[in-house]
């Protein structure tokens, strides 16, 4: 079993549109959890990390269930710059354990 | 924040040549390096942990011969493909978290360098 499982999607939504993204983390002593974008060519960038008791940044939410294992991602009122791949990233120990990515297409 | 600066950002080379990727921690030190590898519409992929002092720990599948690290600072680690070949031809990426930063940092990422072998 992988240590984190992500749907690659593609997850293909309207402009305006609510859409989330799931991870599950086998480990349940994983320590830390983060997301990231990636475009096309280019290298992941931290979205946000993601704390125990859910947090948002704007148009963003990441939550963490700890019993389920696993953290989300819902995006609110998609623009077209949300087009990127979505990595989740889960820490424990020294090691970091990435999501396959879930691919994003906004549509005008 | 923190930054990881790598270069080059693209190379390209003849087959049988070897290419050094540098990567600096700008205003941390990065006593742990990661090398990933990812090819077009793939996952990254984790080649090796260096660690600063010590000998990088490669990932199944990875000839350590051939993708040699060295991590001899906190603030440098390096990536040479040696006698490359066009099958090496992807693009490499470096991270680090900020051990200094308290907690568990996220990864800090180089922006990347896009390796073409002709």
């Amino acid at each position: 079993r992988k240590e984190v499982e992500q749907d690659p999607g593609p997850f293909n939504v309207p402009e305006g549109a609510t859409v989330a993204f799931n991870c599950t983390y086998s480990n349940s002593a994983s320590q830390s959890f983060f997301w990231y974008r990636q475009d096309c060519r280019k290298e992941p960038k931290l979205l946000m990390s993601v704390y125990s008791s859910g947090n948002e940044d704007g148009r963003f939410t990441a939550q963490l269930n700890r019993a389920s294992q696993y953290i989300s991602l819902l995006i609110r009122d998609s623009k077209l710059s949300d087009s990127a791949t979505y990595l989740c990233v889960v820490a424990w120990g020294n090691q970091f354990y990435f999501g396959t990515g879930t691919s994003l297409t906004v549509i005008p | 924040g923190a930054v990881v600066s790598q270069h080059p950002s693209r190379v390209i080379c003849k087959s049988g040549t070897s290419v050094k990727i540098e990567c600096r921690s700008l205003d941390f030190q990065a006593t742990t390096m990661f090398w990933y590898r990812q090819f077009p519409k793939q996952s990254l992929m984790l080649m090796a942990t260096s660690n600063e002092g010590s000998k990088a720990t490669y990932e199944q599948g990875v000839e350590k011969d051939k993708f040699l690290i060295n991590h001899a600072s906190l603030t440098l680690s390096t990536l040479t493909v040696t006698s490359a070949h066009p099958e090496d031809s992807s693009f490499y990426i470096c991270s680090a978290p900020d051990r200094g930063a308290g907690g568990v940092s996220p990864l800090h990422f180089g922006n990347g360098t896009r390796l073409t072998v002709t």
